[in-house]
Parts: C-alpha cells; sequence; structure tokens
C-alpha cells in the first residue's frame, strides 16, 4: 500500500533564510508526488507536482521541490522564506501503477520568525 | 466557475443522528474525493470516486457511506454519528487519471458530534 511521511510536526525558520520541509513516501509502481499548502480556516492550495522528468520541480510562490528515487524522498525547499509562508504544509503521493487513489501525510507546521 | 462546493459549512450532531455533506464541482472533474482532518492526523481518504458510477474505500471507510450522484456531486453520509467522527470534512475533485493529477479542493464541513 502507498504511504507518505512527513517526519517533523514543526519546522521554524528566520524570515529570509532557506526552508526545507521533509517528505518520504513508499508506493509498488512510479510515485506521482504533490505539496499542498493549507492557511488557516482554508482548503488546501496546490503548490506543486512531480510526475516525471527533472528531479528538481518548480512551483506556485517560489517553492520547488527535490525528487531523490534512492532515498524515496520529495523535500519542499525554499531559498528564502517569508512570514507569509507560515502555513501547514501537505505531501502527498499516487501510486502511478495503481488506480486513483491519492494518500496525504499528517502535515508540517511552518513557522517562518520574523 | 464556483470550482468544489461544499455544505453545510459547519453542523453539530447528537450521537446517533444521520447527515449527509454535499460536494459538488463545476469543473466536469471525473474523479472526487471525500478526506476527514483532525489535528496530528493530517487528510486521511476516506473514500473515492475515479468516474461517475464508481467508489472506491479509501484509509478510514468505516462508519461512512458515499454517494455519486452523477458526474457533479458526490455525498458522505453518516447513518449513526460518534464523536470520533468530529473532524473537518474536506472534499476534492480532479479531472481523471490521464491528467496532471492535480486537486482540487472545497472550503470544508466542520462536524461537531456531541
Amino acid at each position: 500500500a502507498q504511504s507518505v511521511a512527513q517526519p517533523e510536526d514543526q519546522v521554524n525558520v528566520a524570515e529570509g533564510n532557506p526552508l526545507t520541509v521533509k517528505c518520504t513516501y513508499s508506493v509498488s509502481g512510479n510515485p506521482y508526488l504533490f505539496w499542498y499548502v493549507q492557511y488557516p480556516n482554508r482548503g488546501l492550495q496546490f503548490l506543486l507536482k512531480y510526475i516525471t522528468g527533472d528531479n528538481l520541480v518548480k512551483g506556485s510562490y517560489g517553492f520547488e521541490a527535490e525528487f531523490n528515487k534512492s532515498q524515496t524522498s520529495f523535500h519542499l525547499k525554499k531559498p528564502s522564506a517569508l512570514v507569509s509562508d507560515s502555513a501547514l504544509y501537505f505531501c502527498a503521493v499516487r501510486d502511478g501503477y495503481r488506480d486513483d487513489k491519492i494518500i496525504f501525510g499528517k502535515g508540517t507546521r511552518l513557522h517562518i520568525l520574523p | 466557475n464556483a470550482g468544489v462546493t461544499q455544505t453545510p459549512k459547519f453542523q453539530v450532531l447528537k450521537t446517533g443522528q444521520s447527515m449527509t455533506l454535499q460536494c459538488a464541482q463545476d469543473m466536469n472533474h471525473n474523479s472526487m474525493y471525500w478526506y476527514r482532518q483532525d489535528p496530528g492526523m493530517g487528510l486521511r481518504l476516506i473514500y473515492y470516486s475515479a468516474s461517475e458510477g464508481t467508489t472506491d474505500k479509501g484509509e478510514v471507510p468505516n462508519g461512512y457511506n458515499v454517494s455519486r450522484l452523477n458526474k457533479r456531486e458526490f455525498s458522505l453520509r453518516l447513518e449513526s454519528a460518534a464523536p470520533s467522527q468530529t473532524s473537518v470534512y474536506f472534499c476534492a475533485s480532479k479531472f481523471g487519471r490521464m491528467d496532471t493529477d492535480t486537486q482540487y479542493f472545497g472550503p470544508g464541513t466542520r462536524l461537531t458530534v456531541l
């Protein structure tokens, strides 16, 4: 069965510093990987995805993510954090060889300190 | 386009009562999903529907039923609500298996079971 893990419940970063939010996954086929962001009292918003191709994926709001097949990881990164990046971030995976099931991780709360 | 809409936004039930959460999308999407969000548990998939007329169990289907009424609508029913079903429920949709797999989320329904 597919699964996704976000090992950090919370990440604190000073404004202007680089940030990383970690995600690892497990699938039986080729992974389709996603990052979503949730602001308070809102639904989830899509940030970026990896389907195939270049291991470095660029997305919305200056975020990017690096796909590493050997480490089964898909970490979210941003070179310079903004206070407005503070939110809850979710990693998700779909097993490319299976059906339409998409599983989310537990989420990581990102705090950007001014 | 309204995107993904959910009704109601808030609901309080007593243990044993039943209710149906409604979800509709106007993007001509094929796939629809129901998730619940709980603190520390992230988003967990309840049921999903890859196309009109089909439904499949997700990670936590017990205590729920779904109906894919037509291509636009996907409802979630609680037959006999329990306090453990207190949660925020999100509906999501996406075009289908052959597209870019981006899910669009509704604003959520906050359910409290007393």
